[in-house]
Formats: structure tokens, sequence, C-alpha cells
């Protein structure tokens, strides 16, 4: 699986839009870009995923550049509650069950 | 249940005993993986179960370490002869086969004194 790349801690104003970035610069054709999110003392959580279409959900929307190295997670009106670990992993969706492995991430934190 | 158990939620061990942690996935779901996070660090993938293949052991840090999937639902993960440095959260996934969303249980903070 590709390499990704994410700034070590970033701040985000409450109810302001959080960016958070992820370089991916060795993608290839078939790997996903998948976002977890760990809030503190608790388990990651699913959050997104997308091949090289933006896409969007009740959570969060993933824009991927179109030559898909880079891509952003936007959580478009950000609360207190959104303040956690936020991981950018990439992975052949094919790869049937082989685990997701977890890099450092981005601590987002959102300030009141 | 609705989500991923685990049990205990806070285990203190003295050094050199043995210890047990429990996973109860979904239902259905038919893949299991235990990861740990030792304090303020990533996530450590261990072992991982899929249906009735072989499971995969690779991340297991050495032969104290085993875990067991009975039945293809419940998990036990054992510990023989605990360590400081295995003190940290013990995290529990399953997903369905295929799937890329794991869903997580709350971990067990095991702290070996």
């Amino acid at each position: 699986d590709a390499k990704t790349t994410q700034p070590p801690s970033m701040d985000c104003a409450e109810g302001r839009a959080a960016n958070l970035p992820c370089n991916h610069s060795t993608i290839s054709g078939n790997e996903y870009v998948y976002w977890y999110r760990q809030i503190h003392s608790q388990g990651p959580q699913y959050i997104i995923h997308g091949l090289k279409n933006n896409e969007t959900n009740e959570m969060a929307s993933l824009i991927i550049t179109e030559d898909r190295k880079s891509s952003t997670l936007i959580l478009p009106h950000a609360t207190l509650r959104d303040t956690a670990v936020y991981y950018c992993i990439v992975r052949v969706a094919s790869s049937g069950n082989t685990p997701l492995v977890f890099g450092k991430g981005t601590r987002l934190s959102v300030i009141a | 249940g609705a989500g991923v158990s685990q049990s205990p939620s806070n285990k203190v061990t003295e050094k050199g005993k043995d210890v047990e942690l429990r996973c109860d996935p979904i239902s259905g779901h038919t893949a299991l993986y235990w990861y740990r996070q030792s304090l303020g660090q990533g996530l450590e993938f261990l072992i991982y179960f899929q249906g009735n293949s072989a499971p995969d052991k690779s991340g297991l840090p050495s032969d104290r370490f085993s875990a067991e999937r009975t039945g293809g639902s419940v998990s036990t993960l054992t510990i023989q002869r605990t360590q400081q440095e295995d003190s940290a959260v013990y995290l529990c996934a399953s997903s369905v086969q295929g799937s890329y969303g794991y869903t997580f249980g709350s971990g067990t903070r095991l702290t070996v004194v």
C-alpha cells in the first residue's frame, strides 16, 4: 500500500470548516483513499473513502486531486466533538481483509 | 449486539501474570482484527482472523502473545508472562468480508505493574 503524509497537528475554530490534507504521491490506480478518526479514549471510526471522484456523506467530504497524488478531508462545520486524530490510509480495495495500516495521523483540535 | 464489545475495559495485572482479553464482534462479521496502541502512539496491528482461514499472526510481537477465535465469533487475546512494555490499549475490530469499514470496540486498557 502507498505511503501517506499528513501534518502532525492542526487547529480549527468551532463552526468553521476543517480542511485536513493528505499526500499520497505514490498511489497506484487501484488504490482507494480511506479516512478514519480516533476520538480520545475510543477506537477509530470510519469516516469516508474514495477512488478518484469527490465523495460526500453525513460526516464529511473527500476531495481528491485529479492526479490523485493528494486529497483533503473537509469537515464543513467543525464542532468541539470533532477534536480527534484523523488518519488517511491508502489501500487496494480488493486486498480482501488484509489489515489497515494506521500511520501517525493529524491531531485536529477544534477551539471554541 | 449493536457494536463490537470488549472486556474487561480496564485490567491491571502484575508483571509475570497471564491475561486474557475478550472481543465480541458484530454478528455476521467474518473478519476480526486485534490492534494495540501504546500511550501516545499509533495503532499497531497484531493479528487477524477471516472466517475459517488460518489467522494472520504477522503482527504479534513475541510468542507470549496468542489469540484464538471460537466458532467464528468471539475472540480471546492471551498474553503470557506479562511485561511492563505490554501496557497499552488493546483494540478489537470486525468487518464484513471485503469491506473497508472496520467497526472498532472501545478497547481494553492493560496496565502491567
